[in-house]
């Protein structure tokens, strides 16, 4: 059974950490590009992170530049978002979710195939 | 970053209906771009996939298209299950975006 489960989340002060992580069976992480999605309470999704298959690269949506880092453990079958600095703004269930990637010819195309239950993350005094 | 535009932000309908939605994008992204559902309290699903292309086990009543900066998701015939909030998500760059979402309300 195919299964991601997101864990971490938690009440913060603005200006402090908090690591989420996101454990997936084997055949749901290995050789996959993972991404974190977050979604405010009442609001839209937000793309805020992806990493590769082997961690070479990641990518990251502007306003977490430089506070948050993304990372992976490929032998542990788990991914991580480490937050620093959190802001009120940051408040939002964080959804771990694979990208199974499509590619034909020259293009290559997301898909976000298995996703979490999310993990509600709250900043505030 | 790409901004996408998707409309309307809410729709009522009822069971039986055709149902289409929007997306436009801010600059051409040809055909990245998918389409998800999500229900209250639970993780969006992913719907269509390069635009066009049905992601597998998905009903065949829903359908995507467009390229450039356009694109449409169809629903051909609402059920009830179908009710829902719909994102389109722009995958051009590795700063993807979502549109707004839909809300598709029962009329």
């Amino acid at each position: 059974e195919v299964q991601v489960v997101e864990s971490g989340g938690g009440l913060v002060q603005p200006g402090g950490s908090l690591r989420l992580s996101c454990a997936a069976s084997e055949l749901t992480f290995s050789g996959y590009w993972m991404n974190w999605v977050r979604q405010p309470p009442g609001k839209g999704l937000e793309w805020v992170a992806t990493i590769r298959a082997d961690g070479s690269e990641t990518y990251y949506v502007d306003s977490v530049k430089g506070r948050f880092t993304v990372s992976r453990d490929n032998a542990k079958n788990s991914l991580y978002l480490q937050m620093n600095s959190l802001r009120a703004e940051d408040t939002a269930v964080y959804y771990c979710a694979r990208d199974r990637g499509y590619c034909t010819g020259e293009s290559c195309y997301c898909l976000m195939d298995y996703w979490g239950q999310g993990t509600l993350v709250s900043v505030s005094s | 970053a790409i901004q996408m535009t998707q409309s309307p932000s809410s729709l009522s309908a009822s069971v039986g209906d055709r149902v289409t939605i929007t997306c436009r994008a801010s600059q051409d992204i040809r055909n990245d771009l998918g389409w998800y559902q999500q229900k209250p309290g639970k993780a969006p699903k992913l719907l269509i996939y390069a635009a066009s292309n049905l992601h597998s086990g998905v009903p065949s009543r829903f359908s995507g298209s467009g390229s450039g900066t356009d694109f449409t998701l169809t629903i051909s015939s609402l059920q009830p299950e179908d009710f829902a909030t719909y994102y389109c998500l722009q995958d051009y760059n590795y700063q993807l975006t979502f549109g707004g979402g839909t809300k598709v309300e029962i009329k």
